[in-house]
């Protein structure tokens, strides 16, 4: 079992659409929480990050942790084609390698 | 802004060539990482640098070197590029432990 999950989608909304994309991880000594965004053909890029559980917002971003399932999840508000893109959820779990997820494949449509 | 830079986009090679990647970073990051991702298989570490001269096997690193002279570069080396090396490369920098990793653009490598 991979110590972190995610359902590799894809995952298609209409425009304007909330999304919700989620992760599962197995390890308690994961204590910070990373998620990217990657288009086709390019780098992952760092959209958030939160230490601890709860929610952390940015814009039509919102990050959510809960420790005690074990479960992240990136809410999208007011989803754009844009925002079209594989999504990466990662944690350090205490050393200088992160744990990826294998990502989320979102399709926003107009 | 972290800025990682990776020396090409695309790459066509043949097998048995030796193949050079490089990743500058300019940030001071102590910590330089090679992944390759392949479709439905997510990011594999191939190699990381937590230090100039110092480098630690990932979780692939067959058919694949590295180094690192200066702390801002880190190089990729296929000694002698097979096709299943066919795939995209991404390098990352961070800083510390429990620090968030910054990537390049990639490198699409084919290998014919």
């Amino acid at each position: 079992q991979k110590e972190v999950e995610q359902d590799p989608g894809p995952l298609s909304v209409p425009e304007g659409a909330i999304v919700s994309l989620n992760c599962t991880y197995s390890n308690s000594a994961f204590q910070y929480f990373m998620w990217y965004r990657q288009y086709s053909r390019k780098g992952p890029e760092l959209l958030m990050y939160t230490y601890s559980s709860g929610n952390k917002e940015d814009g039509r971003f919102t990050a959510q942790v809960d420790k005690s399932s074990k479960y992240i999840s990136l809410f999208i508000r007011d989803s754009q084609p844009s925002d079209s893109a594989t999504y990466l959820c990662a944690s350090p779990g205490g050393s200088y390698i992160p744990t990826f997820g294998r990502g989320t494949s979102l399709i926003v449509h107009p | 802004d972290v800025k990682v830079t990776q020396s090409s986009r695309y790459l066509v090679k043949r097998t048995g060539e030796k193949v050079f990647l490089e990743c500058v970073q300019d940030m001071d990051h102590e910590n330089m990482f090679w992944y390759r991702q392949d479709p439905g298989l997510g990011l594999r570490l191939i190699y990381f640098s937590y230090d100039v001269k110092m480098k630690e096997k990932g979780d692939i690193p067959e058919g694949y070197s590295v180094s690192r002279e200066k702390k801002e570069r880190f190089s990729l080396i296929l000694e002698s590029a097979s096709t299943n090396q066919t795939s995209m490369y991404l390098c990352a920098s961070s800083t510390g432990q429990q620090e968030t990793q910054y990537f390049g653009p990639g490198t699409r490598l084919l290998v014919l």
